[in-house]
């Protein structure tokens, strides 16, 4: 069965440092990937996808994400968060079959701090 | 366009009562999804729907029921509320039947349902 690890719980750090939050999944066939963003109060919107092609994925908000097939992780970066980062963050991950279902990740809270 | 947008936006119920969240999309999609949002344990499905007409169990259906009234609107329903079936209840939205797994998902605001 396919499952999401997102390894950190909480990251916090200051305004126009680097990011990296990490997402390991395991699976044995071919699988689409995705992070999602969740702003206090809102429900979660597309940030990128990886469905195949370039391994390296950018998405809105100058975010981008790197899918590493040996390691099997679709970590998440940007080069210098703001204030307006500050959000939930899930990952989630779906077969290459007919399964229509997302597995999510259990969500990494990012905390931006002046 | 709207997007998808949800009703109530806040509840509290009491233990055994019943009640319907609403969900409606204007973007014409096709696939349409039912999520509980808790500490801890991230989203979970509850019922999806392919298309008009058809519905599906997810990962914790029990003590809820799905109509797919049209295209356009995917109600949620506690027959008989619980104190464990207070959570935050998402419906979302994507555009393809077939190959759903590769779409993007389209999220309302949300309904925070309190049960006592």
């Amino acid at each position: 069965a396919q499952s999401v690890t997102q390894l950190d719980s909480q990251v916090p750090v200051f305004e126009e440092a680097p990011v990296e939050l990490r997402c390991n999944y395991s699976s044995s066939v071919s699988v689409y990937l995705f992070w999602y963003v969740q702003y206090p109060n809102q429900g979660l919107q597309l940030l990128l996808k990886y469905l195949s092609g370039s391994t390296l994925v950018k998405g809105i908000n100058g975010f981008e994400a790197e899918f590493n097939k040996s390691q099997t992780s679709f970590h998440l970066r940007k080069p210098s968060v703001h204030i307006s980062d500050t959000a939930e963050y899930f990952c989630a991950v779906s077969d290459g079959g007919n399964n229509r279902k997302l597995i999510w990740g259990l969500g990494t809270s990012l905390a931006v701090n002046p | 366009n709207a997007g998808v947008t949800q009703t109530p936006k806040f509840q509290v119920l009491k233990t055994g009562q019943s009640m319907t969240l609403q969900c409606a999309q204007d973007m014409n999609h096709n696939s349409m999804y039912w999520y509980r949002q808790d500490p801890g344990m991230g989203l979970r499905l509850i019922y999806y729907s392919a298309s008009e007409g058809t519905t599906d169990k997810g990962e914790v259906p029990n003590g809820y029921n799905v109509s797919r009234l049209n295209k356009r609107e995917f109600s949620l329903r506690l027959e008989s509320a619980a104190p464990s079936q207070t959570s935050v209840y998402f419906c979302a939205s994507s555009k393809q039947r077939r190959q759903a797994n590769t779409d993007t998902q389209y999220f309302g605001p949300g309904t925070r349902l309190t049960v006592l």
